[in-house]
């Protein structure tokens, strides 16, 4: 069973700028959440998706947004990027009811913001 | 709301040695409670998981952890390290409840590094 992707890797943006992110969960798990991980402030929860719909938020400003697609792909979209958001954006997956709580993580994508 | 105190950002044993992890958690309802492990450049994974069953759980690569309620705790331990266990650990707690998936409250984690 594939795990969760995600892609880019690794990128770079200029200040100002938008980045959008993708994330393809295992298959069958119909919520994908999102974390960023900075040195300074551990991992964050930024969003989570159950069928196209955001069920939860965490407390990042409007300029983080983030959606869900028909076959539970996933994407976020940071816009006017700030030196501040240069960080490991984290993807993960589970299967959303009857729910443990148990998260299957990508491995990442490290935005780094010049 | 839920918080997770792993006491210790930086932790060093010996190859051979006892590898004691320490995580304490606050919830408001009965917790479920994990530990990943994070190797440089990527992503968590999961190492075990607590979720109202027997409160000692075992998990992979040896480890294992103690749920006890009375002190809040659910510390991660491995009777001898290797030097392969090199890597930052995670606490984490959610509330285990379908409003709340994917949600889960990690704390700062513990890097733990093995000597040979």
């Amino acid at each position: 069973k594939a795990g969760v992707t995600q892609t880019p890797r690794y990128l770079i943006k200029t200040r100002g700028q938008q980045v959008t992110l993708s994330c393809s969960p295992i298959s069958g798990h119909r919520s994908v959440s999102w974390y960023q991980q900075t040195p300074g402030q551990g991992l964050q929860f930024l969003f989570e998706y159950f069928s196209e719909t955001q069920r939860n938020k965490g407390n990042f400003p409007g300029r983080f947004s983030g959606r869900q697609f028909s076959n539970s792909r996933s994407e976020m979209n940071v816009s006017t990027l700030e030196l501040g958001d240069s960080a490991l954006y984290l993807c993960a997956s589970s299967i959303g009811t009857l729910n443990t709580g148990e998260l299957f993580f990508g491995e990442g994508s490290r935005l780094t913001v010049l | 709301a839920q918080s997770v105190t792993q006491l210790g950002s930086h932790v060093s044993v010996s190859e051979g040695a006892l590898v004691l992890l320490r995580c304490n958690y606050s919830s408001s309802v009965p917790p479920y409670l994990f530990w990943y492990v994070q190797y440089p450049n990527q992503g968590l994974q999961l190492l075990l998981k607590y979720t109202s069953a027997a409160t000692l759980v075992k998990g992979i690569n040896g480890f294992e952890a103690e749920f006890k309620k009375s002190e809040t705790s659910f510390h991660l331990t491995k009777p001898s390290a290797h030097m392969s266990d090199a890597a930052e650990y995670f606490c984490a707690v959610s509330e285990g409840s379908d409003t709340n998936a994917g949600k889960s409250t990690f704390g700062d984690g513990t890097t733990l590094t093995v000597k040979p």
